[in-house]
């Protein structure tokens, strides 16, 4: 596609109940990034994959996290159990390996536990 | 450790004035790049310039410009007469080691143009 794209924008959901959040990375783009943005905070990486594998999952905050890539393209982070903390912006990009222009972001899934 | 700072969280400016963005990185690495974002409030970050650790020359891409000082382990970032739509969160980030990886992020600036 022409940019990441990343679904839902928005998420509602109760304390306790496990959420997907998705992203489609820039077709041919063989590095994935999860990052997560508290209000008002920059932005905390979580995990990064290069292709389907993930040398660098140290970001993920606690087992409840877990993501995967397949295809060397779609990617889905899962949050078991959600708590109140985990309301968050939860960002993806994508790059080519070694790209000078850096990541290409998509614009987020606003997840709000209630 | 590496670390970005910076210490400007909201900076407010009437249009037409000049602005300049603090960003102070540590890092032990050698081999390192830094990067600016833009996030208006569509939530979307947009590149704006990545910059290496062998390179401080000082960079301008029309109202926008980037001085990088290693001695003082600073990237700072100036916009020219302001304007409105220059109004965004703008973000700092390192990266270490050879290649566009792991960003380590600063909390980022505020910068609201007044019209």
């Amino acid at each position: 596609g022409a940019g990441v794209s990343q679904s839902p924008s928005n998420k509602v959901t109760e304390k306790g109940k496990d959420v997907e959040l998705r992203c489609d990375p820039i077709s041919g783009h063989t590095a994935l990034y999860w990052y997560r943005q508290r209000l008002g905070q920059g932005l905390e990486f979580l995990i990064y994959f290069q292709g389907n594998s993930a040398p660098d999952k140290s970001g993920l905050p606690s087992d409840r996290f877990s993501a995967e890539r397949t295809g060397e393209s779609v990617s889905t982070l899962t949050i078991q159990r959600t708590q109140q903390e985990d309301s968050a912006v939860y960002l993806c990009a994508s790059s080519l390996q070694g790209d000078y222009y850096g990541y290409t972001f998509g614009s987020g899934t606003r997840l709000t536990v209630v | 450790a590496q670390k970005v700072t910076q210490a400007q969280t909201e900076i407010s400016v009437v249009e037409k004035e000049d602005v300049t963005l603090d960003c102070v990185y540590e890092t032990r690495d050698t081999t390192y790049y830094l990067f600016w974002y833009k996030q208006p409030p569509s939530g979307e970050l947009v590149f704006l310039i990545r910059r290496n650790s062998f390179d401080e020359q000082n960079e301008i891409s029309g109202r926008y410009s980037w001085n990088f000082q290693k001695s003082t382990s600073s990237f700072n970032f100036t916009i020219t007469a302001s304007q409105v739509v220059d109004s965004a969160v703008y973000f700092c980030a390192l990266s270490e080691g050879s290649g566009t990886y792991k960003y380590i992020f600063g909390t980022g600036t505020r910068l609201k143009v007044l019209a």
